[in-house]
């Protein structure tokens, strides 16, 4: 099965600093890639995906790379402001035909300070 | 419908006894997913459904688990024989599509097995 594996597991910057969250995969079948982020005591939330297809992908402030070659894809997140401060979730799975669900890691906790 | 709902949001039980957990999708879903995930770490697939059709079970799900959703439209799982370990935010997540889709998740059902 899929494996998926997130650095580093707290982050703290000030605000105004960028930030960046990567995560490796293990299956190379794997072609679909989301982030979510769950504030605390809330539900996961999708805020960016990413296909295999692609490079990168860019929503404003939030962006999301993928190397397939080498198994891995980031989150970018510029300009940080207090209400960034959650913990994010890098996600793989097999879409389409072959379709596998989700595999999450284990979570990155942002904290920006003010 | 606002969103995907889970009942109940707290479970308390003993080691030894049935617990069943309900989740009511967004209507139009199609696909329904479960999940489990524990403090400090990512959510762990369980299961998901295609309509009534059960399509993946987690490997790691012992025969205690089990999942039903008769008509396409609401879903519940039960854990036979609790254990302690068992103990876990039970989250239930829908989506709409015949490829990646974004997933919506509910509050979660919060088990605690004494």
């Amino acid at each position: 099965g899929e494996n998926v594996e997130q650095h580093p597991s707290t982050l703290s910057v000030q605000e105004g600093d960028s930030a960046v969250i990567k995560c490796t995969y293990s299956d190379s079948a794997s072609n679909y890639f989301p982030w979510y982020k769950q504030e605390l005591g809330k539900r996961p939330q999708l805020i960016i995906d990413i296909r295999s297809n692609v490079g990168e992908k860019k929503d404003q402030r939030i962006a999301v790379t993928l190397n397939k070659t080498a198994k891995h894809f980031s989150l970018h997140i510029t300009e940080t402001q207090p209400e960034d401060s959650a913990v994010y979730f890098c996600a793989a799975s097999i879409g389409d035909t072959g379709r596998r669900a989700l595999t999450f890691g284990s979570g990155t906790r942002l904290q920006v300070q003010p | 419908d606002t969103g995907v709902s889970q009942d109940p949001r707290h479970k308390i039980t003993k080691r030894g006894q049935n617990v069943t957990f309900r989740c009511d999708p967004i209507s139009e879903h199609n696909r329904l997913y479960w999940y489990r995930q524990t403090l400090g770490q990512g959510p762990e697939f369980l299961t998901y459904f295609q309509n009534e059709a059960q399509l993946e079970k987690s490997r790691l799900l012992s025969d205690r688990f089990s999942a039903e959703r008769p008509k396409g439209s609401f879903s519940t799982l039960e854990i036979q024989r609790t254990e302690q370990g068992d103990s876990a935010m039970y989250l239930c997540a829908s989506s709409f599509g015949t490829g990646d889709e974004k997933l919506f998740f509910g509050s979660g059902t919060q088990l605690s097995v004494l």
